[in-house]
Protein backbone atom coordinates (compact mmCIF):
# COMPACT_ATOMS: atom_id res chain seq x y z
CA UNK A 1 0.00 0.00 0.00
CA UNK A 2 3.10 2.22 0.58
CA UNK A 3 4.49 1.50 -2.68
CA UNK A 4 5.00 3.38 -5.72
CA UNK A 5 4.91 1.80 -9.11
CA UNK A 6 7.16 3.66 -11.93
CA UNK A 7 7.58 2.79 -15.34
CA UNK A 8 9.48 2.30 -17.56
CA UNK A 9 12.77 1.33 -16.26
CA UNK A 10 14.40 3.22 -19.08
CA UNK A 11 13.49 5.50 -22.03
CA UNK A 12 15.71 6.65 -25.45
CA UNK A 13 14.06 9.51 -27.05
CA UNK A 14 14.94 11.44 -30.15
CA UNK A 15 15.52 15.31 -29.52
CA UNK A 16 12.85 17.40 -29.75
CA UNK A 17 10.28 14.01 -28.82
CA UNK A 18 8.39 13.86 -26.34
CA UNK A 19 9.14 12.01 -22.77
CA UNK A 20 6.79 9.99 -21.04
CA UNK A 21 7.43 8.47 -17.58
CA UNK A 22 4.16 7.12 -15.64
CA UNK A 23 3.26 6.43 -11.87
CA UNK A 24 1.03 4.41 -9.88
CA UNK A 25 -0.10 4.38 -6.10
CA UNK A 26 -2.35 2.55 -4.03
CA UNK A 27 -2.84 4.65 -0.88
CA UNK A 28 -5.51 7.02 -0.84
CA UNK A 29 -3.90 8.98 1.67
CA UNK A 30 -1.04 10.08 -0.59
CA UNK A 31 -1.61 13.75 -0.82
CA UNK A 32 1.55 15.41 -2.42
CA UNK A 33 3.43 14.07 -5.95
CA UNK A 34 6.65 15.36 -6.31
CA UNK A 35 8.65 14.51 -9.02
CA UNK A 36 12.65 14.65 -8.90
CA UNK A 37 15.49 15.09 -11.67
CA UNK A 38 19.02 13.66 -10.70
CA UNK A 39 22.18 13.76 -12.72
CA UNK A 40 25.42 11.47 -11.98
CA UNK A 41 26.86 12.37 -8.48
CA UNK A 42 24.20 14.90 -7.92
CA UNK A 43 21.74 15.10 -5.28
CA UNK A 44 17.67 14.27 -6.17
CA UNK A 45 16.48 18.33 -7.46
CA UNK A 46 12.47 18.81 -7.29
CA UNK A 47 11.50 19.25 -10.89
CA UNK A 48 7.50 19.93 -10.46
CA UNK A 49 4.76 18.33 -8.07
CA UNK A 50 1.10 18.46 -8.08
CA UNK A 51 -1.68 18.12 -5.33
CA UNK A 52 -4.33 15.22 -5.68
CA UNK A 53 -6.76 17.96 -6.63
CA UNK A 54 -5.15 19.45 -9.38
CA UNK A 55 -5.42 17.15 -13.20
CA UNK A 56 -2.63 18.89 -14.36
CA UNK A 57 -0.06 21.09 -13.76
CA UNK A 58 2.42 22.91 -16.18
CA UNK A 59 6.06 24.50 -15.78
CA UNK A 60 7.84 25.43 -19.27
CA UNK A 61 7.90 21.80 -20.61
CA UNK A 62 7.51 19.56 -18.08
CA UNK A 63 3.75 18.85 -16.93
CA UNK A 64 2.28 16.27 -14.77
CA UNK A 65 -1.04 14.52 -15.51
CA UNK A 66 -2.89 13.05 -12.09
CA UNK A 67 -5.42 11.06 -12.49
CA UNK A 68 -7.16 11.02 -8.94
CA UNK A 69 -9.84 7.93 -9.49
CA UNK A 70 -7.03 5.84 -11.67
CA UNK A 71 -4.67 6.56 -9.08
CA UNK A 72 -1.81 7.38 -11.99
CA UNK A 73 0.14 10.16 -12.30
CA UNK A 74 3.05 11.05 -14.84
CA UNK A 75 5.02 13.17 -16.06
CA UNK A 76 5.58 14.69 -20.04
CA UNK A 77 8.65 16.29 -21.44
CA UNK A 78 8.15 17.71 -24.42
CA UNK A 79 10.61 19.17 -26.65
CA UNK A 80 13.47 16.97 -24.54
CA UNK A 81 16.67 18.22 -24.82
CA UNK A 82 20.07 16.21 -24.32
CA UNK A 83 20.19 18.08 -21.24
CA UNK A 84 17.05 16.35 -19.56
CA UNK A 85 19.02 12.78 -19.56
CA UNK A 86 19.14 12.10 -16.01
CA UNK A 87 17.02 9.58 -13.72
CA UNK A 88 13.93 10.98 -12.75
CA UNK A 89 11.95 9.90 -9.26
CA UNK A 90 7.95 10.16 -9.09
CA UNK A 91 7.68 10.36 -5.25
CA UNK A 92 4.59 10.62 -3.07
CA UNK A 93 3.80 11.92 0.60
CA UNK A 94 1.68 10.10 2.55
CA UNK A 95 0.44 10.28 6.43
CA UNK A 96 3.06 8.06 7.56
CA UNK A 97 5.18 11.58 7.02
CA UNK A 98 7.94 9.69 4.75
CA UNK A 99 8.09 10.70 0.96
CA UNK A 100 7.45 7.07 -1.11
CA UNK A 101 9.72 7.29 -4.31
CA UNK A 102 9.52 5.13 -7.05
CA UNK A 103 11.99 2.79 -8.61
CA UNK A 104 13.05 5.54 -11.29
CA UNK A 105 13.45 6.12 -14.56
CA UNK A 106 16.83 6.83 -16.64
CA UNK A 107 16.66 8.64 -19.89
CA UNK A 108 18.57 9.41 -22.45
CA UNK A 109 18.06 12.08 -25.29
CA UNK A 110 20.01 11.28 -28.53
CA UNK A 111 20.68 14.18 -30.24
CA UNK B 1 17.32 30.08 -1.36
CA UNK B 2 16.91 26.61 -1.77
CA UNK B 3 19.80 25.42 -0.66
CA UNK B 4 21.48 22.23 0.86
CA UNK B 5 24.58 21.98 1.73
CA UNK B 6 26.53 18.66 2.42
CA UNK B 7 30.16 18.13 3.86
CA UNK B 8 32.16 16.21 3.10
CA UNK B 9 31.86 15.48 -0.94
CA UNK B 10 33.50 12.41 -0.71
CA UNK B 11 34.72 9.97 2.03
CA UNK B 12 36.68 7.18 1.84
CA UNK B 13 37.07 5.07 5.44
CA UNK B 14 38.13 2.16 6.61
CA UNK B 15 36.05 -0.25 8.58
CA UNK B 16 37.85 0.42 12.18
CA UNK B 17 37.47 4.39 11.23
CA UNK B 18 35.31 7.22 13.08
CA UNK B 19 33.60 10.20 10.68
CA UNK B 20 30.88 12.10 10.59
CA UNK B 21 28.88 13.90 7.57
CA UNK B 22 27.59 17.29 8.11
CA UNK B 23 24.65 18.73 6.41
CA UNK B 24 23.00 22.43 6.59
CA UNK B 25 20.60 24.27 5.81
CA UNK B 26 19.33 27.82 6.22
CA UNK B 27 16.02 28.20 5.07
CA UNK B 28 14.08 27.81 8.61
CA UNK B 29 12.94 24.61 7.56
CA UNK B 30 11.96 22.77 10.84
CA UNK B 31 12.20 18.56 9.56
CA UNK B 32 15.69 17.37 8.53
CA UNK B 33 16.46 13.80 6.21
CA UNK B 34 19.16 11.37 6.22
CA UNK B 35 18.81 8.87 3.09
CA UNK B 36 20.95 6.71 1.79
CA UNK B 37 21.11 5.61 -2.18
CA UNK B 38 22.71 2.67 -3.63
CA UNK B 39 23.53 3.63 -7.48
CA UNK B 40 20.58 2.89 -9.75
CA UNK B 41 18.24 3.31 -6.84
CA UNK B 42 15.84 5.10 -5.17
CA UNK B 43 16.71 7.47 -1.88
CA UNK B 44 16.52 5.21 1.00
CA UNK B 45 15.46 6.88 4.31
CA UNK B 46 17.15 6.12 7.21
CA UNK B 47 16.36 9.14 9.77
CA UNK B 48 13.96 11.96 10.11
CA UNK B 49 14.12 14.77 12.74
CA UNK B 50 11.42 16.96 13.12
CA UNK B 51 11.50 19.81 15.77
CA UNK B 52 15.16 19.18 16.22
CA UNK B 53 13.29 15.24 17.47
CA UNK B 54 14.13 12.42 16.43
CA UNK B 55 10.63 11.00 14.55
CA UNK B 56 11.90 8.61 12.65
CA UNK B 57 14.29 5.54 12.51
CA UNK B 58 13.66 3.23 9.63
CA UNK B 59 15.54 0.32 11.84
CA UNK B 60 18.86 1.48 10.53
CA UNK B 61 22.42 -0.23 12.32
CA UNK B 62 23.52 1.64 14.82
CA UNK B 63 27.11 2.34 13.49
CA UNK B 64 25.01 5.08 11.92
CA UNK B 65 24.13 7.53 14.13
CA UNK B 66 22.53 10.85 13.85
CA UNK B 67 22.33 13.91 15.95
CA UNK B 68 21.07 17.39 15.53
CA UNK B 69 22.15 20.09 17.14
CA UNK B 70 20.33 22.99 16.32
CA UNK B 71 17.87 23.63 13.51
CA UNK B 72 19.64 23.90 10.73
CA UNK B 73 22.55 21.18 11.58
CA UNK B 74 21.80 17.98 11.17
CA UNK B 75 25.45 15.27 11.74
CA UNK B 76 25.74 11.73 10.89
CA UNK B 77 28.13 9.72 13.12
CA UNK B 78 29.98 7.20 11.32
CA UNK B 79 31.39 4.03 13.01
CA UNK B 80 32.79 0.49 11.71
CA UNK B 81 31.09 0.73 8.62
CA UNK B 82 30.71 -2.20 6.17
CA UNK B 83 31.78 -2.24 2.50
CA UNK B 84 28.03 -2.92 1.61
CA UNK B 85 27.84 0.98 3.73
CA UNK B 86 29.36 2.53 0.49
CA UNK B 87 26.59 4.62 -1.14
CA UNK B 88 25.89 8.30 -1.49
CA UNK B 89 24.10 9.72 2.14
CA UNK B 90 21.94 12.43 0.94
CA UNK B 91 20.54 15.07 3.28
CA UNK B 92 17.34 16.90 2.87
CA UNK B 93 15.09 19.19 4.84
CA UNK B 94 11.41 20.38 4.73
CA UNK B 95 9.72 23.80 5.72
CA UNK B 96 7.36 21.63 8.20
CA UNK B 97 7.61 19.16 10.31
CA UNK B 98 6.21 15.72 9.52
CA UNK B 99 2.84 15.61 10.30
CA UNK B 100 -0.04 17.48 8.17
CA UNK B 101 -0.01 18.14 4.51
CA UNK B 102 2.84 16.74 2.15
CA UNK B 103 5.67 19.14 0.96
CA UNK B 104 8.98 19.58 -0.64
CA UNK B 105 11.83 17.85 0.52
CA UNK B 106 15.02 19.71 -0.89
CA UNK B 107 18.18 17.74 -0.93
CA UNK B 108 21.18 18.66 -0.56
CA UNK B 109 24.48 17.22 -3.51
CA UNK B 110 25.19 14.63 -0.88
CA UNK B 111 28.49 12.43 0.22
CA UNK B 112 30.00 9.99 -1.73
CA UNK B 113 31.53 7.58 0.69
CA UNK B 114 33.42 4.60 0.29
CA UNK B 115 34.34 1.90 2.88
CA UNK B 116 37.45 0.18 2.44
Amino acid sequence: QQQVKQSPQSLIVQKGGISIINCAYENTAFDYFPWYQQFPGKGPALLIAIRPDVSEKKEGRFTISFNKSAKQFSLHIMDSQPGDSATYFCAAWGNTGKLIFGQGTTLQVKP
Amino acid sequence: DTEVTQTPKHLVMGMTNKKSLKCEQHMGHRAMYWYKQKAKKPPELMFVYSYEKLSINESVPSRFSPECPNSSLLNLHLHALQPEDSALYLCASSRFGTQGRGETQYFGPGTRLLVL
